[in-house]
């Protein structure tokens, strides 16, 4: 079964600091991973989404890289600022039953303080 | 504002009620998928429609039905509700359930007295 896990659970950085959120995966076998953003009370939005093929995905100030065969992505915030402040999910896309679903992990709280 | 519009915000009902949650987009995505969030977790996957045709049913309980009516629109009816399906329910929706970015709904906040 597959496994999503997110170190850290919390963190809290001063503004303009560089950050790395870890995600891990157990089961190799995925086709995409995607990294989001939820607001609290909000919805998702979709931040990154890297193809099994792909190494890494960039926009604006994030980065996110992808190691299948160690089961690992990683999500590079830079200058984070206020408003990078949020929960950020990483989820994989795998098949069951011959349709595909997403795998969360808990998430990482982030705050970034002014 | 999101591309995935869900109705209403926010939804207190009784137990015995029936009352239906609504998810509507015009992206023109054929796949469109309900989630249901407790606090401080990840959401779970409930339902998963593809071309208006439910293909996946995660052993939710009867007293959640979900409809696709067309391409555009996504209901959860609900009936006979327990206090623990108290949650935020997401919609999302892709361009094709075929491994495409998920868009998803600010989501429904549900209160079962």
């Amino acid at each position: 079964k597959q496994e999503v896990t997110q170190i850290p659970a919390a963190l809290s950085v001063p503004e303009g600091e560089n950050l790395v959120l870890n995600c891990s995966f157990t089961d190799s076998a995925i086709y995409n991973l995607q990294w989001f953003r939820q607001d609290p009370g909000k919805g998702l939005t979709s931040l990154l989404l890297i193809q099994s093929s792909q190494r890494e995905q960039t926009s604006g100030r994030l980065n996110a890289s992808l190691d299948k065969s160690s089961g690992r992505s990683t999500l590079y915030i830079a200058a984070s600022q206020p408003g990078d402040s949020a929960t950020y999910l990483c989820a994989v896309a795998i098949t069951q039953g011959g349709s595909e679903k997403l795998v969360f992990g808990k998430g990482t709280k982030l705050t970034v303080n002014p | 504002d999101t591309e995935v519009t869900q109705t209403p915000k926010h939804l207190v009902m009784g137990m015995t009620n029936k009352k239906s949650l609504k998810c509507e987009q015009h992206m023109g995505h054929r796949a469109m998928y309900w989630y249901k969030q407790k606090a401080k977790k990840p959401p779970e996957l409930m339902f998963v429609y593809s071309y208006e045709k439910l293909s996946i049913n995660e052993s939710v309980p009867s007293r959640f039905s979900p409809e696709c009516p067309n391409s555009s629109l996504l209901n959860l009816h609900l009936h006979a509700l327990q206090p623990e399906d108290s949650a935020l329910y997401l919609c999302a929706s892709s361009l094709r359930q075929a491994f495409q970015p998920q868009h998803f709904g600010d989501g429904t906040r549900l209160s079962i007295l």
